[in-house]
């Protein structure tokens, strides 16, 4: 079956442009992540929705980064005025439920991101 | 804070030879742990997780971890690595944030398999 696609797979965007990365998570996946990850380093969170709640947003790095998931599917991580230090690879997640449940941990399922790097 | 330590930034082994990559957390309570293995070009995947019960878990592609209270460690081994191992590979803990837990990442240890 389809996994986690992403899509650009990959973005050059000029400092101070606008960007907006899709995430399509599996089908009836509840939960949704979004992830940072430099380069020579482990992703780092920054945020979390369940159908189209957005519940955490504490990883979030900017008032520049927005993210939203209005149908409870589809997911889109926009930045605005891009800077150099945004250059990262972007990985979104989807799982069934949260991180864990009564059985214990959730799995993750990951798509292969998107390497955005602004010059 | 909770926090994810992978002392080995890079390990090259023997195609053949067994091997252990090394994962220490920091966590008050039983944490909930895993290990995704990330190959170029492809997404992140989940090698093997744990959280309760038996200390020894199994999992994908030959792989298993042991979880160590003692030593806050949960190693990652293979007895014998073939060269289609050659990945990024991270341990990952489950914070424990009421309804809000995420997942506190290492960072990486690359592996490279020598034919």
């Amino acid at each position: 079956g389809a996994g986690v696609s992403q899509s650009p797979r990959y973005k050059v965007a000029k400092r101070g442009q606008d960007v907006a990365l899709r995430c399509d998570p599996i089908s009836g996946h509840v939960s949704l992540f979004w992830y940072q990850q430099a380069l020579g380093q482990g992703p780092e969170f920054l945020t979390y929705f369940q159908n189209e709640a957005q519940l955490d947003k504490s990883g979030l790095p900017s008032d520049r980064f927005f993210a939203e998931r209005p149908e409870g599917s589809v997911s889109t991580l926009k930045i605005q005025r891009t800077q150099q230090e945004d250059s990262a690879v972007y990985l979104c997640a989807s799982s069934l439920g949260g991180l864990a449940g009564v059985r214990g941990p959730v799995t993750q399922y990951f798509g292969p991101g998107t390497r955005l790097t602004v010059l | 804070a909770q926090s994810v330590t992978q002392p080995d930034i890079h390990i090259t082994v023997s195609e053949g030879a067994s091997l252990e990559l090394r994962c220490n957390y920091s966590y008050g309570a039983t944490p909930y742990l895993f290990w995704y293995v990330q190959s170029p070009g492809q997404g992140l995947q989940l090698l093997l997780k744990y959280f309760s019960g038996d200390t020894l878990v199994q999992g994908i592609k030959g792989f298993e971890a042991e979880f160590k209270r003692s030593q806050s460690s949960f190693n990652l081994r293979k007895p014998s690595v073939h060269w289609s191992d050659a990945a990024e590979y991270f341990c990952a803990v489950v914070t424990n944030a009421g309804n809000n837990r995420k997942l506190i990442w290492g960072l990486g240890t690359s592996l490279a398999v020598n034919p």
